[in-house]
């Protein structure tokens, strides 16, 4: 599985916009990245994904960039109940490939009030 | 999003005793769960893949004979660690793919905390 890099840890202030960025330079043309958060003791959350345009839904937008070795997520307004660990993840989308999702470490997201 | 449901939420067993996990989609049918682990403060580890009807695929290091995944039915899938021991206790997270949605996307089940004694 390709590999991504994330920052440990970001601070943000509440409903100023984070941009939390990913770095995989090994990603291949069918993998898509994804994202999830996880909340303290609960389990993983999709947030959004994308394979080559920028994304937009309620939660979060999703910024690849053209060459698709990186990407942001970009929360517009954080909340006090963004404050999670941010996974961001590849996944291979050819048809019958895995569907497994390998979690790296993540980016815990801290949101003062 | 789909709802997948997980029991019991918590558990505390004596060591040497089987514990069974539930893994439940609750408003969807799924052909594929997957069963994670974390240790705190760590990221998630993938155990296993569960296939309805058939059996389950391990990770690399993962014994099959402890950890014992059943997936009967398209909404049910139940994980048994058996002689569970103090070094087992960990946070078990479910995932499920819907039969018939979209592939990207996985739903998670809230975990199960267990801890051997």
């Amino acid at each position: 599985d390709a590999k991504t890099t994330q920052p440990n840890s970001m601070e943000s202030n509440e409903e100023e916009p984070v941009h939390l960025p990913c770095n995989h330079s090994t990603i291949s043309g069918t993998d898509y990245i994804h994202w999830y958060r996880q909340l303290p003791s609960q389990g993983p959350e999709y947030v959004i994904h994308g394979l080559t345009s920028n994304v937009n839904n309620r939660m979060a937008s999703l910024a690849i960039a053209e060459d698709r070795k990186s990407s942001t997520l970009i929360l517009h307004r954080a909340t006090l109940r963004d404050a999670a660990v941010y996974y961001c993840i590849l996944r291979d989308g050819t048809q019958g490939g895995s569907e497994k999702l390998v979690f790296g470490k993540g980016t815990k997201l801290t949101v003062n009030p | 999003g789909a709802v997948v449901s997980q029991h019991p939420s918590w558990v505390i067993c004596k060591s040497g005793t089987s514990v069974k996990i539930e893994c439940r989609s609750l408003d969807f049918q799924a052909t594929t769960m997957f069963w994670y682990r974390q240790f705190p403060k760590q990221s998630l580890m993938l155990m296993a893949t569960s296939n309805e009807g058939s059996k389950a695929t391990y990770e690399q290091g993962v014994e099959k004979d402890k950890f014992l995944i059943n997936h009967a039915s398209l909404t049910l899938s139940t994980l048994t660690v058996t002689s569970a021991h103090p070094e087992d206790s960990s946070f078990y997270i479910c995932s499920a793919r819907s039969s018939g949605g979209a592939w990207n996307e996985q739903f998670f089940g809230p975990g199960t905390r267990l801890t051997v004694l």
